[in-house]
């Protein structure tokens, strides 16, 4: 199986700060590489898919990059509704499909 | 709009049996691959299953293997997940989620039903 690992778990961050999020496969993955948002007691909502392309409806500030193995998400300025966790997930290759262990960001 | 609910979930005895259903609308449910995913309390995310648009391909997370089937239904919109031989640890909020062709993600998601396996 192939191991998502993201950094860090968690941070704390001011409105307007940049925020990067890591995120790295135990095999190179090319990129299939999604992110996802999950506010607490909602389902998740993707965000980034194919590594960088951006999903219809989400912020601009949101922005992915990597291929093979090491992959980003950044929010370009935070913003109060950016709270929750965060998740990578890999679809290159299945079973199983993926996920990170998540990133909790709160704001300060 | 496109919507999936979810519906099934409940309390059950560890080697009980569950069978949750998905109804979707709002898009052609044939077109695409679907996918059960789920998250037990205060963890973080878990595939679970996908089935392709035809039914075809069926692929499981090793920990389900054996005691749980998808499937669907594609003239009532349906997708379906049989769960059997219930373990504590199949305790979660199961998802279903749309995915879109070639990518593996999961561009829309029910709400989620709870699944609690205890005596």
């Amino acid at each position: 199986d192939i191991q998502m690992t993201q950094s860090p778990s968690s941070l704390s961050a001011s409105v307007g700060d940049r925020v990067t999020i890591t995120c790295r496969a135990s095999q190179s993955i090319s990129n299939y590489l999604n992110w996802y948002q999950q506010e607490p007691g909602k389902a998740p909502k993707v965000l980034i898919f194919a590594a960088s392309s951006l999903q219809s409806g989400v912020p601009s500030r949101f922005s992915g990059s990597g291929s093979g193995t090491d992959f980003t998400l950044t929010i370009s300025s935070l913003q109060p509704e950016d709270f929750g966790t965060y998740y990578c997930q890999q679809s290159y290759s299945a079973p199983p499909w993926t996920f990170g262990q998540g990133t909790k960001v709160e704001i300060k | 709009q496109v919507q999936l609910v979810e519906s099934g979930g409940g309390l059950v005895k560890p080697g009980g049996s569950l069978r949750l259903s998905c109804t979707v609308s709002g898009f052609t449910f044939g077109d695409y691959y679907m996918s059960w995913i789920r998250q037990a309390p205060g963890k973080g995310l878990e595939w679970v299953s996908y089935i392709s648009t035809t039914s075809s391909t069926k692929k499981y997370a090793d920990s389900v293997k054996g005691r749980f089937t998808i499937s669907r239904d594609n003239a009532e919109n349906s997708l379906f997940l049989q769960m059997d031989s219930l373990r504590a640890e199949d305790t979660a909020v199961y998802y279903c989620a749309r995915n879109p062709p070639s990518w593996g993600y999961g561009d829309y998601w029910g709400q989620g039903t709870p699944v609690t396996v205890s005596s």
